[in-house]
């Protein structure tokens, strides 16, 4: 258990829905990154945030916002739904910003049908 | 763009066997190479890594060794045993974030 907790577990939804991923880092850690992983694909940074600010963008798309509370939990809003935006969605966190080792939650398996 | 190019997708050892895991990176200012482990529907976990003022690294049978010459670095694994079967991970410190190589799936058989 890596102490970065994520919810839901798994989500189903219908294309057009909007869904929100929840994410808790581990006690101390400011930072927050969000992943995307489809099927027997490599980890696809999105975002970053550090002490509630955006830090560094990857490859999100529009339809995607994220965001970090004052309680350093963050959550990730995806809209307009698609069926390739089914993947698994890994949060993970660290200390400082991207010099410190991240770790992984266990990631949020989004379906749309 | 920054980029991390790992060798080989799949690899396959038997068990006590050696296996190594190469990667490549383009951004010579990166400092910092993680390796994570991936087993199937699991979350990645981090399982050792190197910073670029050391050479090597190592933890009990895992093993980095870092080239910032040549900028690739490479994961060694000995006395493979079949836990150790999962999908591996490098990655790199770009300018603002990790650069994940693309996976090289182990499979260790007994």
């Amino acid at each position: 258990d890596s102490g970065v907790t994520q919810t839901p577990k798994h989500l189903i939804t219908a294309t057009g829905q909007r869904v929100t991923l929840r994410c808790s880092p581990r006690s101390g850690d400011l930072s927050v990154y969000w992943y995307q992983q489809s099927l027997d694909q490599g980890l696809q940074f999105l975002i970053q945030y550090y002490n509630g600010e955006e830090r560094a963008k990857g490859n999100i798309l529009e339809r995607f916002s994220a965001q970090q509370f004052p309680d350093l939990h963050s959550e990730l809003n995806l809209s307009s739904l698609e069926l390739g935006d089914s993947a698994l969605y890994f949060c993970a966190s660290s200390v400082a910003g991207t010099l410190g080792e991240q770790y992984f939650g266990p990631g949020t398996r989004l379906t749309v049908t | 763009g920054e980029n991390v190019e790992q060798h080989p997708s799949t690899l396959s050892v038997q068990e006590g066997d050696s296996a190594v895991i190469k990667c490549t990176y383009s951004d010579s200012a990166s400092n910092y190479f993680p390796w994570y482990k991936q087993e199937l529907g699991k979350r990645p976990q981090l399982i050792i890594d190197i910073r670029s003022n050391v050479g090597e690294k190592k933890d009990q049978r895992i093993a980095v060794t870092l080239n910032k010459t040549a900028k690739h670095f490479s994961l060694h694994i000995t006395e493979t045993q079949p836990e150790d079967s999962a999908v591996y991970f490098c990655a790199a410190l770009g300018t603002d974030k990790l650069i994940f190589g693309t996976g090289t799936r182990l499979q260790v058989f007994p």
